[in-house]
């Protein structure tokens, strides 16, 4: 059975930091592995797509990365910012037994920046 | 505007009521998801329907049921036999359901059980 979990489940930090959020999944037969970012009481915003051939992509600030055989991936967050404040969510993609695109959820890193 | 539409934002249910959460979409999406919530955990999928007129249980279907009877509606109905039903629920569509088509959220409603 698949499971995702992400490390730390909260972080608070100084504006202009640096920071790296955690997601570790347990069955490497993913089709992709996606990065979404949650506003309190909101929907969910994609951030980053990655398939599962593919080490990393990049949007702005954000670098995600993929290894895949490990089980391991890393959303990097540049010179953080008071508005990047949120909850950020990893899922993985399964084939479902419906034939259908599942997802598998972790359970968030909660993010406040500070100034 | 094109997009996800959830409605209400927030609901009450009594102990014993039906409740039905409206979801809509306008992008022309052949398949429709809904999640629930809960604090601390991941979302978790209740019921998906890849074409109108049909639909799957999800992992946690237990106490809800659904319908698609039109390619942009996918309402959800929380039934007294859901026992813990106070969660917020998030609805999801996608161009189809093969795993290449990205899965679009909408806004939540955050149902909550006095």
């Amino acid at each position: 059975k698949q499971e995702v979990t992400q490390i730390p489940a909260a972080l608070s930090v100084p504006e202009g930091e640096n920071l790296v959020l955690n997601c570790s999944f347990t069955d490497s037969a993913i089709y992709n592995l996606q990065w979404f970012r949650q506003d309190p009481g909101k929907g969910l915003t994609s951030l980053l797509l990655i398939q599962s051939s593919q080490r990393e992509q990049t949007s702005g600030r954000l670098n995600a990365s993929l290894d895949k055989s490990s089980g391991r991936s890393t959303l990097y967050i540049a010179a953080s910012q008071p508005g990047d404040s949120a909850t950020y969510l990893c899922a993985v993609s399964l084939l479902g037994s419906g034939g259908y695109n599942k997802l598998i959820f972790g359970a968030g890193t909660r993010l406040a920046v500070h100034p | 505007d094109g997009g996800i539409t959830q409605s209400p934002k927030y609901l009450f249910r009594k102990e014993g009521q039906n409740v039905t959460l409206s979801c809509e979409q306008n992008l022309n999406h052949d398949a429709m998801y809904w999640y629930r919530q809960d604090p601390g955990q991941g979302l978790r999928l209740i019921y998906y329907s890849q074409i109108v007129n049909d639909f799957q249980k999800g992992d946690i279907a237990e106490g809800y049921s659904v319908s698609r009877e039109k390619k942009e509606s996918f309402p959800l109905t929380v039934t007294s036999a859901q026992k813990n039903p106070t969660a917020f629920y998030l609805c999801a569509s996608s161009i189809s359901a093969r795993q290449r088509d990205t899965q679009y959220f909408g806004p939540g409603t955050r149902l909550t059980v006095l």
